[in-house]
């Protein structure tokens, strides 16, 4: 099966600038996640979708992020505007997990990665 | 709210030598826990979980990990290291009571093998 799908895989912006970056996740997947992860640290969860709806954003700082999954498959996650410390990878994931147990008992796929750089 | 803590942030092993990689928690309730590994450049992949019973688990690619509850910790184990093994490897524990999925990572351990 394909694997999930992130673009760009590097992105090199000033500070007050935008981004955005794409996640296309395995079919069939349900849910959905964004991670950031700062360097040295482990990924934290930004934002957490089943099918079209979000399921968790309480770590997503929404001054200046935001993230869409429209028709509940392909999801974009932008920042307006970026600040230094917004320097990361930005991973993607998805899982089949539909109920909560299937949430927790199915594995997550991560893609490779978007590794911003904010100037 | 659950932590991971992973206390070395670089372990070195030759070739062939045994490994362990020591992983803490802290949570309420019976934890979910996982291992992941991620390959420089890559997203992460899962290695191996624990949910309950047997309290030794096997993973992928001869991992195996070791819950106890009386101390708290999750430690992934290898008996003989191969090169390819060099990857940087993340403890995570999960909240299963949550509607969403909220798994916490440690901060990782770098593994360095030496020829």
């Amino acid at each position: 099966e394909a694997g999930v799908a992130q673009s760009p895989r590097y992105k090199i912006i000033e500070k007050r600038q935008s981004v955005a970056f794409w996640c296309n996740p395995i079919s069939g997947h349900a849910t959905l996640y964004w991670y950031q992860q700062i360097l040295g640290q482990g990924p934290k969860l930004l934002i957490q979708f089943q099918n079209n709806g979000v399921v968790d954003d309480s770590q997503l700082p929404k001054d200046r992020f935001s993230a869409e999954r429209l028709k509940g498959v392909d999801s974009t996650l932008k920042i307006q505007p970026a600040k230094l410390e917004d320097s990361a990878v930005y991973l993607c994931a998805s899982s089949l997990g539909g109920s909560r147990w299937q949430a927790f008992n199915s594995p997550l796929h991560f893609g490779n990665g978007t590794r911003l750089t904010v100037t | 709210a659950q932590s991971v803590t992973q206390p070395d942030i670089h372990i070195t092993v030759s070739e062939g030598a045994s490994l362990e990689l020591r992983c803490n928690y802290s949570y309420g309730a019976t934890p979910y826990l996982f291992w992941y590994v991620q390959s420089p450049g890559q997203g992460l992949q899962l290695l191996l979980k624990y949910f309950s019973g047997d309290t030794l688990v096997q993973g992928i690619k001869g991992f195996e990990a070791e819950f106890k509850r009386s101390q708290s910790s999750f430690n992934l184990r290898k008996p003989s290291v191969h090169w390819s093994d060099a990857a940087e490897y993340f403890c995570a524990v999960g909240a299963p009571s949550g509607s969403a999925r909220q798994l916490t990572f440690g901060s990782g351990t770098q593994l360095t093998v030496l020829p």
